[in-house]
Order: structure tokens, then sequence, then C-alpha cells
């Protein structure tokens, strides 16, 4: 089973609207992380935001947050007022076993976002 | 402030041949890995190492191979190349530590196989 789905493959939005891409996951640990990276065209893999599994509240960074909701294993990524250079594609990780130092990550296959002027 | 290098950044191999792929950090990180990335398929790990001298098997491992001698470098390694192994790859460093350590990335090496 997949442990991390991304279930929009492409995403559209207009310029200076916001945007929510969506992250569900699986697993059985009770100490995980969810990250989400950005991939522009160039290539490079940029880290965005980090919500912990203990962590109670939904993690923002600028215009990023996370609408994390562990009941549901969902954490998708808000982004706010989109500018033409949040065009890229986005993926959601996974790292299992944080209690034991755990390496598992694990990544989704990815949301294409294309901002429209 | 170069933080993750990865060298070659682009190259052709006939089947069968072998290569070496090198990556770099300056960051102290104790964590180091190699992922490949594949049109629709994210990310997949290949090799990752918690430590100098230390290697563990990922999700793909099959038709690869990997060192780390020494803490800032870790080596990929394809001794027969194959046109499945037509990928992105990418190496990441990391710091030990629980909770939200990020991944730190190189910029890629695109490797096809003919």
């Amino acid at each position: 089973a997949q442990k991390i789905t991304q279930t929009q493959p492409g995403m559209f939005v207009q310029e200076k609207e916001a945007v929510t891409l969506d992250c569900t996951y699986d697993t059985s640990d009770q100490s995980y992380g969810l990250f989400w990276y950005k991939q522009p065209s160039s290539g490079e893999m940029i880290f965005l935001i980090y919500q912990g599994s203990y962590d109670e509240q939904n993690a923002t960074e600028g215009r990023y947050s996370l609408n994390f909701q562990k009941a549901r294993k969902s954490a998708n990524l808000v982004i706010s007022a989109s500018q033409l250079g949040d065009s890229a594609m986005y993926f959601c990780a996974m790292r299992e076993g944080l209690d034991n130092y755990g390496q598992n990550f694990v990544f989704g296959p990815g949301t294409r976002l294309s901002v429209l002027p | 402030n170069a933080g993750v290098t990865q060298t070659p950044k682009f190259r052709v191999l006939k089947t069968g041949q072998s290569m070496t792929l090198l990556c770099a950090q300056d960051m102290n990180h104790e964590y180091m890995y190699w992922y490949r990335q594949d049109p629709g398929m994210g990310l997949r790990l290949i090799h990752y190492s918690v430590g100098e001298g230390t290697t563990a098997k990922g999700e793909v491992p099959d038709g690869y191979n990997v060192s780390r001698l020494k803490k800032q470098n870790f080596l990929l390694g394809l001794e027969s190349a194959a046109p499945s192994q037509t990928s992105v790859y990418f190496c990441a460093s990391s710091y030990l530590g629980q909770g939200g350590t990020p991944q730190h990335f190189g910029d890629g090496t695109r490797l096809s196989i003919l």
C-alpha cells in the first residue's frame, strides 16, 4: 500500500488566490514527521514546512501552512496569495519512527501546481 | 556555502558500463541518502547511511552499491548499468536528531543509459 498519497497530479490556481494541495499518509507509528518540498522546473528540492505527529498546532512558514488532521491522516499544504514563482512540483514526505531516530523517508508522487496570471 | 554537491550533473552510459556518482556535503551531517526520481513516482530511496562506515538498503537497492568512507562523502556505484537505471539521482543529507530535521538535497544527476 502507498504510504503517501497525493491525489492531485496537477492543479491550477489564479495568482493571488489560495490553494490547497492534498496529502494523506499511512503509518502505524505514533511518532512521525510530515514534510513538504517544492521542486521548481530547475530541479532542486526545496524544504518548505514540517509538522510533527505530536504537534498540537498546525505548522506555518510565511505563506505556507499545513492543515494537519491526525485522525484522518492528512497533511494538506495551503499556499496563500499564490505567486507565479510558486509554479512547481510539490512533494509530501513522511519520516517514520522518530523515537528511534528513524530514517525511513517516504515521498509521495507529487502534485504539479501551475499559477495563472 | 556549498551545502550538498553532486558530481557529475549529467552522464550518458552504455549498457554494461560502470560508474560512480559522488555526493559531498559540508554541513557535518551524520545522515546521507541516495534517491532516484522517475516520472510520476516521486523520489524512491536507494541506500542511506547513518554515519561514516555504515550503509543500509532503502526501497530500491538492487543494481546499486554505496560507500561512506568519509563523513562528508557518499558514493553511489552502478557496476553494470541497465536502461532501467535511467533516472535523475538525488543525494541528500540531514542531521542526526528526532523530529523535524529536514533533508538538504543536491541539485541532482541526470543519468541516461543507452
